[in-house]
């Protein structure tokens, strides 16, 4: 089974609002990862987590604030956001960090800031 | 020069078509490659994994070329719900990063 769930489905949210995206896969997978996706463009890489521990962080702006509770569970707490970063968030993991693992996707969470 | 292209196409085929698709990429440090396919507000879904020199999987075979850095997705006997973007994604070194092609759009008719 190679499902990575996320929630919300959708989320619309105020500048001022704070508000939180969650992830969740139980396939044993150490490494974790944040893609934000605009429309027909391809996703670009927000951050990895690899056995719990941030590794990447991509230059992504202070009001982004990824968090990995477990080696189960990632979250992107969203705070005030701009209405550019209305997208598609979504989440992916693989067995482990490192070139030869395949990345599986979330359905995502499709952000609207208003 | 983009780190990995591709033509955004439409490829617009009958259904029972053969199509291809090409991808060139940048970086000769890329170590493996994937072909993803996304429907259109949808995830990216992976469809195959190319590690050495090629790949097949029922009607679909993908091939690396090291020397011309290029990877190509053939699908064979086309069917309407193959209508979808393939992106081509290339891994390199150790990060885990993924470069992402814009991807290809194909468009499989009756």
């Amino acid at each position: 089974d190679t499902e990575v769930t996320q929630t919300p489905k959708h989320l619309v949210m105020g500048m001022t609002n704070k508000k939180s995206l969650k992830c969740e896969q139980h396939m044993g997978h150490r490494a974790m990862y944040w893609y934000k996706q605009k429309a027909k463009k391809p996703p670009e890489l927000m951050f990895v987590y690899s056995y719990e521990k941030l590794s990447i962080n991509e230059s992504v702006p202070s009001r982004f604030s990824p968090e990995c509770p477990n080696s189960s569970l990632l979250n992107l707490h969203l705070h005030a956001l701009q209405p550019e970063d209305s997208a598609l968030y979504l989440c992916a993991s693989s067995q482990d960090a490192g070139f030869l693992y395949e990345q599986y996707f979330g359905p995502g969470t499709r952000l609207t800031v208003t | 020069r983009k780190e990995v292209e591709q033509d955004p196409g439409p490829f617009n085929v009958p259904e029972g078509a053969t199509v291809a698709f090409n991808c060139t990429y940048s970086n000769s440090a890329s170590q493996s490659f994937f072909w993803y396919r996304q429907d259109c507000r949808k995830e990216p879904k992976l469809l195959m994994s190319v590690y050495s020199s090629g790949n097949e999987d029922g009607r679909f075979t993908a091939q690396l070329n090291r020397a011309s850095q290029y990877i190509s997705l053939l699908i064979r006997d086309s069917k309407l719900s193959d209508s979808a973007t393939y992106l081509c994604v290339c891994n390199t070194g150790t990060a885990s990063k993924l470069t992402f092609g814009t991807g290809t759009r194909l468009q499989v008719t009756l």
